[in-house]
């Protein structure tokens, strides 16, 4: 167990829905990281924070894509009117030196 | 950019024999790290092992251990008295040192991931 925890664990929605995703990481992993993951793939970067800052964005971060860190602890993830190339497994990592430990991810499904 | 590549899209071994996952990849830099994570089916990502660029030494973790040959670009990892519960995905990962503006961030770049299958 890498003490990261996410929620839900899997959500099923709507083409259009809006969605929004938890990470909870552990008070020591001052670093948060989201990826994504299509099946069978490798995890993608998609944002990274340094406690509240937001530092760094990837391009796959689409204008429907928001996330956030308030007070540094946990994080969200809000996906914007979803389409079906949303459907993806969205992972959280915290950071501990140079390593990251993962969630156990978020699986989204779009219909 | 850098990138990871596993051209083994899938391995298989017997209970107790050694296997060994192939990973190359490209970057510019000199100092960065380098990871081995499984992926249990529906499961969590857990990290297997690590290693640091500017250590010759390979990294060892118990029966994981890593053949990382710097000039080539190379990092595998051997399995050894493979046990049915390595069976999963992994992944090789790169540790970039440098973000955007040059501030070290650390976003991981993975390869496509290798399916291990155990067979008992």
């Amino acid at each position: 167990d890498t003490g990261v925890s996410q929620n839900p664990r899997h959500k099923i929605t709507k083409r259009g829905q809006n969605v929004t995703f938890r990470c909870d990481p552990i008070s020591e992993h001052n670093r948060l990281y989201w990826y994504r993951q299509t099946l069978g793939q490798g995890p993608e970067f998609l944002t990274y924070f340094q406690n509240e800052a937001q530092l760094e964005k990837s391009r796959l971060l689409s204008d429907r894509f928001s996330a956030e860190r308030p007070k540094g602890s946990f994080s969200t993830l809000e996906i914007q009117r979803t389409e079906q190339g949303d459907s993806a497994m969205y992972l959280c990592a915290g950071g501990l030196g140079e390593t990251q430990y993962f969630g156990p991810g978020t699986r989204l499904l779009v219909l | 950019a850098q990138t990871v590549t596993q051209s083994q899209p899938e391995m298989s071994v017997q209970e107790a024999e050694t296997v060994t996952l192939s990973c190359t990849y490209d970057t510019s830099e000199s100092d960065y790290y380098l990871f081995w994570y499984k992926q249990p089916p529906s499961r969590q990502m857990i990290l297997v092992i690590r290693q640091e660029a500017y250590k010759q030494q390979n990294a060892t973790e118990n029966r994981f251990s890593v053949n990382f040959q710097k000039a080539a670009k190379s990092f595998s990892l051997k399995i050894s008295d493979s046990q049915l519960g390595d069976a999963a995905m992994y992944f090789c990962a790169y540790r970039s040192p440098r973000g955007a503006g040059g501030t070290s961030y650390g976003k991981l770049t993975f390869g496509q991931g290798t399916i291990l299958t155990v067979h008992p």
